[in-house]
């Protein structure tokens, strides 16, 4: 399978727990985006890379939440202290430079904080 | 920023065809206009993207008005499996793809 990998795709944690999610985007693509969705919204934009360099990370973020993508591969997002707030879907895709606009998505990985 | 706007759901009889609209009043001329949907408990797909002309493709054809104010995605023969949110996409600003809450398609039997 050569599209984008999520992992875990659900998670089951209590509040002031740090988790942490990883995303495979597909392998020639140089970008790669977290989402946020929760029930009967759209995906909401958290933070995407350029290759390794993190290029800009929502306000909606808070200092809790982290993202790196060490070598321009694989992408984690950790959120540290989870919060029941958190509980929802987080969605990771990705796009090559040719055509940026055109994201593959992941299956997402599903967060509930008790 | 362009700003676009959908109906919140429509319904369809299966087979068929829907039209889904899209207002995007203050989009400027050099940008594209992207549509994505999402099936059930599944993430967002990429659907068909445009700049003045109709596209069409497998999936889909996009039809786009004149003055570019507005566009409507035209699924020819509804299925069943269409049924989904559909997100009108307003053009990247500084390369994020904003999505809104889009119009939730139900398809009837």
């Amino acid at each position: 399978d050569t599209g984008v990998s999520q992992d875990p795709r659900h998670k089951i944690t209590k509040r002031g727990q740090n988790v942490t999610f990883r995303c495979d985007p597909i392998s020639e693509h140089n970008r790669l985006y977290w989402y946020r969705q929760t029930l009967g919204q759209g995906p909401e934009f958290l933070t995407y890379f350029q290759n390794e360099a993190q290029l800009e990370k929502s306000r909606l973020l808070s200092d809790r939440f982290s993202a790196e993508r060490p070598k321009g591969s694989f992408s984690t997002l950790e959120i540290q202290r989870t919060e029941q707030g958190d509980s929802a879907m987080y969605l990771c895709a990705s796009s090559s430079m040719r055509v940026v606009e055109e994201l593959f998505f992941g299956e997402g990985s599903r967060l509930t904080v008790l | 920023d362009a700003k676009t706007t959908q109906p919140n759901s429509m319904e369809s009889n299966e087979e068929e065809p829907v039209h889904l609209p899209c207002n995007h009043s203050t989009i400027s001329g050099t940008d594209y206009i992207h549509w994505y949907r999402q099936l059930p408990s599944q993430g967002p797909e990429y659907v068909i993207h445009g700049l003045t002309s109709n596209v069409n493709n497998r999936m889909a054809s996009l039809a786009i008005a004149e003055d570019r104010k507005s566009s409507t995605l035209i699924l020819h023969r509804a299925t069943l499996r269409d049924a989904a949110v559909y997100y009108c996409i307003r053009p990247p600003r500084d390369d994020k793809i904003i999505f809104g809450k889009g119009t939730r398609l139900h398809i009837l039997p």
